[in-house]
């Protein structure tokens, strides 16, 4: 079946641009977690939802950080005016329902790039 | 919060040897232990996990084992082989919390020689 998806792949964009990272989910799986992945290093948790719903956003780094999700399925993460350092691979994953021992699928990551 | 600290970072082994990549964690109420494998230009993917009710766990030639007094997790890869050079990553649940909101490590790349 299908996987988690996330468009665009890749997305350079210039610094006080505005972007919209877009992750679809397993079909089916309620929770759904947005991840960040700078160079060389590990995942930096992001934001966490169940249905349409954020009961955690403690990982959101500023308030240029924001993210959606409609329908408990597609969500969308909006990063407000680019800086550099959001330069990262920004990751989705979805589990079946939340819980601590439920699997987490990854999609395959959106490489930002701010010039 | 939950820090997880990840050894080595690089990992270098010759085709039939075995590989342990070494984790710690600082959260005591964390109880769930997964590890992913990344290749190139995708997503982690899970390779085993081990609940903090376990003190083991083996899928064919892969391993883990879970220390709960002294906080710190293992993964055991043994008769590697080239297909499993990639980066490894160890995580642990926020503990406390009811759902699965993963700290990771830094990553462990491994590069297993023909």
């Amino acid at each position: 079946g299908a996987g988690v998806s996330q468009s665009p792949s890749n997305k350079v964009t210039e610094k006080g641009k505005d972007v919209e990272l877009r992750c679809d989910p397993i079909s089916g799986h309620t929770a759904l977690y947005w991840y960040r992945q700078s160079l060389g290093q590990g995942l930096e948790f992001l934001i966490y939802f169940q249905g349409n719903s954020a009961p955690d956003k403690s990982g959101l780094p500023s308030d240029r950080f924001s993210a959606e999700r409609t329908g408990g399925s597609v969500s969308t993460l909006t990063i407000q005016r680019t800086q550099q350092e959001d330069s990262a691979v920004y990751l989705c994953a979805s589990s079946f329902s939340q819980g601590s021992y439920n699997e987490q699928f990854f999609g395959p990551g959106t490489r930002l790039t701010v010039l | 919060g939950e820090n997880v600290e990840q050894h080595p970072s690089t990992l270098s082994v010759q085709e039939g040897d075995s590989a342990v990549i070494k984790c710690t964690y600082s959260d005591s109420a964390s109880n769930y232990f997964p590890w992913y494998k990344q290749e190139l230009g995708k997503g982690p993917q899970l390779i085993i996990d081990i609940r903090s009710n376990v003190g083991e766990k083996k899928d064919q030639r892969i391993a883990v084992t879970l220390n709960k007094t002294a906080k710190h997790f293992s993964l055991h890869i043994t008769e590697t082989q080239p297909e499993d050079s990639a980066v490894y990553f160890c995580a642990a649940n926020a503990g406390g919390t009811s759902y699965g909101k993963l700290t990771f490590g830094q990553g462990t790349i491994l590069t297993v020689h023909p």
